[in-house]
């Protein structure tokens, strides 16, 4: 079964430029989030999807917001970019709820540096 | 709010040897699933071990096997007989009602041949 995948896997951008991130989930995984990777903050929580609809956010700006289809694949956009964006941003895709603490399968991120 | 603590940045260990990578956790919730995950230089996140929280029987996966101290909320990872290949940084992440994940620091385990 093929894992998670995320395009593109670079990216570089100019301030004030938006950007959106592709996540295809695993078959038949319906849960898909976000993570942000930075050297200074870690992995820190963007928000996740399940069922075209975000059920939980993280302590983010209104500028990243994603959406979800109804395949699951799940798109991510960041508008008015920040030097402070330039980050890896990660994906998972889980079977089900996530609340139910099923396990989260990473992709390989994608790499966005913002100039 | 649930927190990680992985309090050592690095460690290194000779090839063929054990060691244990600790995280601590704290929480108010009974009910929640703790991970390490590992992150080699590709980036690519890759799970390594998982523990449900009401399982007292520690979890065991080939040469990696997890401590798992409910009372203490401590959740230590031991490698067994290392290997090259397990360079990378390891992550402990907590997974409880609200379906995010949250990681700590990380560790970068380094091996020496």
């Amino acid at each position: 079964k093929a894992g998670v995948t995320q395009t593109p896997r670079y990216l570089i951008k100019t301030r004030g430029q938006q950007v959106t991130l592709s996540c295809s989930p695993i078959s038949g995984h319906r849960s898909v989030s976000w993570y942000q990777q930075t050297p200074g903050q870690g992995l820190q929580f963007l928000f996740e999807y399940f069922s075209e609809t975000q059920r939980n956010k993280g302590n983010f700006p209104g500028r990243f917001s994603g959406r979800q289809f109804s395949n699951s694949r799940s798109e991510m956009n960041v508008s008015t970019l920040e030097l402070g964006d330039s980050a890896l941003y990660l994906c998972a895709s889980s079977l089900s709820l996530a609340g139910t603490t099923d396990t989260q399968y990473f992709g390989p991120g994608t790499r966005l540096t913002v100039l | 709010a649930q927190t990680v603590t992985q309090s050592q940045p690095e460690m290194s260990v000779q090839e063929a040897e054990t060691v244990t990578l600790s995280c601590t956790y704290d929480t108010s919730e009974s009910d929640y699933y703790l991970f390490w995950y590992k992150q080699p230089p590709s980036r690519q996140m890759i799970l390594v071990i998982r523990q449900e929280a009401y399982k007292q029987q520690n979890a065991t996966e080939n040469r990696f096997s997890v401590n798992f101290q409910k009372a203490a909320k401590s959740f230590s990872l031991k490698i067994s007989d290392s290997q090259l290949g397990d360079a990378a940084m390891y992550f402990c992440a907590y997974g409880g009602a609200n379906s995010k994940l949250t990681f700590g620091k990380g560790i970068t385990l380094s091996v020496r041949p």
